[in-house]
């Protein structure tokens, strides 16, 4: 099956700095992203719609401003968490599906955000 | 909005015996749904999927259900192993929208 890589797996930063985790299709080409929060014991919750070459569509209650999404080629997205709060720390997964076809989502293994 | 839920938040099944996990979903406009694994600390797996068109579709396994008269899903497990513990969710995709909506989770307990 299709493979999807996050870096890092885990990150630990100060309040107020700003994390960037990047999202890989590894075996194909994928013009939309997905990106995902999920606290402990809870769902998936949908943050944003990454788009190859053009601006991400939000979430309703999800700041754009806070949460930098670039989809700068068909194999990369990532997420920058700006000025970075512990209420932010969460689990964070991307999934990916393949360019030109309705198929499912692939997601990454996740990247853990702990803010202290 | 679309609202996904599940009847048991915890199932608690013997190896070998066959498990059930349920999926009720609001939206009729859903035409396509997936059920996935995530084990502690990974991304969700995909085990299968079915469309709108079909109401059964079998894997290695498992099987996928599918009333949309009554708007549930659901996932059962052949013979199941501890390997199979995790929590599973269910997701659906409705038409013209390409985001997945999640039901709450499951999570199953195989006790050897």
């Amino acid at each position: 099956g299709a493979v999807v890589s996050q870096h890092p797996s885990w990150v630990i930063c100060k309040s107020g700095t700003s994390v960037k985790i990047e999202c890989r299709s590894l075996d194909f080409q994928a013009t939309t992203m997905f990106w995902y929060r999920q606290f402990p014991k809870q769902s998936l919750m949908l943050m944003a719609t990454s788009n190859e070459g053009s601006k991400a569509t939000y979430e309703q209650g999800v700041e754009k401003d806070k949460f930098l999404i670039n989809h700068a080629s068909l194999t990369l997205s990532t997420l920058t968490v700006t000025s970075a709060h512990p209420e932010d720390s969460s689990f964070y997964i991307c999934s990916a599906r393949l360019a030109g076809l309705r198929d499912t989502q692939y997601f990454g293994p996740g990247t853990r955000l702990t803010v202290l | 909005g679309e609202s996904v839920g599940l009847h048991l938040p915890t199932l608690s099944v013997q190896e070998g015996d066959n498990s059930i996990i349920n999926c009720a979903y609001s939206n009729s406009a859903s035409d396509y749904f997936i059920w996935y694994k995530q084990e502690s600390g990974k991304g969700p797996q995909f085990i299968i999927d079915i469309r709108s068109n079909m109401d059964k579709r079998q894997g290695q396994r498992v099987t996928v259900l599918l009333n949309k008269t009554v708007k549930h899903l659901s996932l059962q497990i052949a013979a199941t192993q501890p390997g199979d513990s995790a929590v599973y969710f269910c997701a659906l995709e409705e038409t013209g929208r390409r985001a997945l909506t999640f039901g709450s989770g499951t999570r199953l307990q195989v006790q050897p």
